[in-house]
């Protein structure tokens, strides 16, 4: 089966950065998804690693190393509203399953 | 602006009672799954369907759920007889196999159950 873990919580500073890991366990790794869930609102799509490395999409990046079963979601110049549940998500399997992790919920603080 | 349409938005119902929930996948969207959240449990996959094939109904309880998708337009489930253990935001979600990493999600149908 597939096993993920992250953080429960993480507080950061408004203006700062911030980094929440993922380690996975799985057989037949496609790829890393991250995704951002809002207090009552629905998952919306972040970022996806398929190889190793940083990938970049405006203020927030993702990182993978496949030798390692590790990755992270990095937050720079932290604003208020990125304050939310952010979950990891591997992509495995012959049929392109999607496990979550548990999430982690990160505060932003003035 | 395409999205995935989810009813009812909530739905409160005794124990017992059959709970149906409907999706409507983003339009040209052909794989479409269920999620059930909860505080306890986080995200759970309970079922996804690929061309509205069914692939992986493993994270469902059987005897009481049940997912179909009787058009491309439209994935449904059941819950009968539903029990309070069920209650949860339920999540349906749609991507293409172009972007199978991308999964769009609807807004949930949060069931409580009395």
């Amino acid at each position: 089966g597939q096993s993920l873990e992250q953080p429960s919580e993480v507080t950061a500073v408004e203006g700062a950065i911030v980094q929440i890991n993922c380690t996975y366990q799985t057989s037949g790794f496609y790829g890393l998804s991250w995704y951002q869930q809002h207090d009552g609102g629905a998952p919306t799509f972040l970022s996806y690693n398929a190889l190793d490395g940083l990938e970049e999409t405006g203020r927030f990046s993702s990182f993978l190393s496949r030798s390692d079963s590790y990755g992270y979601l990095l937050l720079q110049e932290l604003q208020m509203k990125d304050s939310a549940s952010y979950f990891c998500a591997v992509i495995s399997g012959g049929y392109q399953k999607v496990t979550f992790g548990t999430g982690t919920k990160l505060q932003v603080i003035p | 602006d395409a999205r995935v349409t989810q009813t009812p938005r909530d739905k409160v119902t005794e124990m017992g009672q059959e709970v149906t929930m409907r999706c409507q996948p983003i339009l040209g969207h052909n794989t479409v799954f269920w999620y059930r959240q909860t505080m306890m449990q986080g995200l759970e996959l309970l079922a996804y369907f690929r061309n509205r094939a069914p692939l992986d109904d493993s994270g469902m309880p059987k005897d009481r759920f049940s997912a179909e998708m009787p058009d491309a337009t439209l994935a449904t489930l059941k819950i009968q007889p539903s029990e309070p253990r069920d209650s949860a935001v339920y999540f349906c979600a749609s991507g293409s196999l172009d972007t199978y990493n991308e999964q769009f999600f609807g807004p949930g149908t949060r069931l409580t159950v009395l």
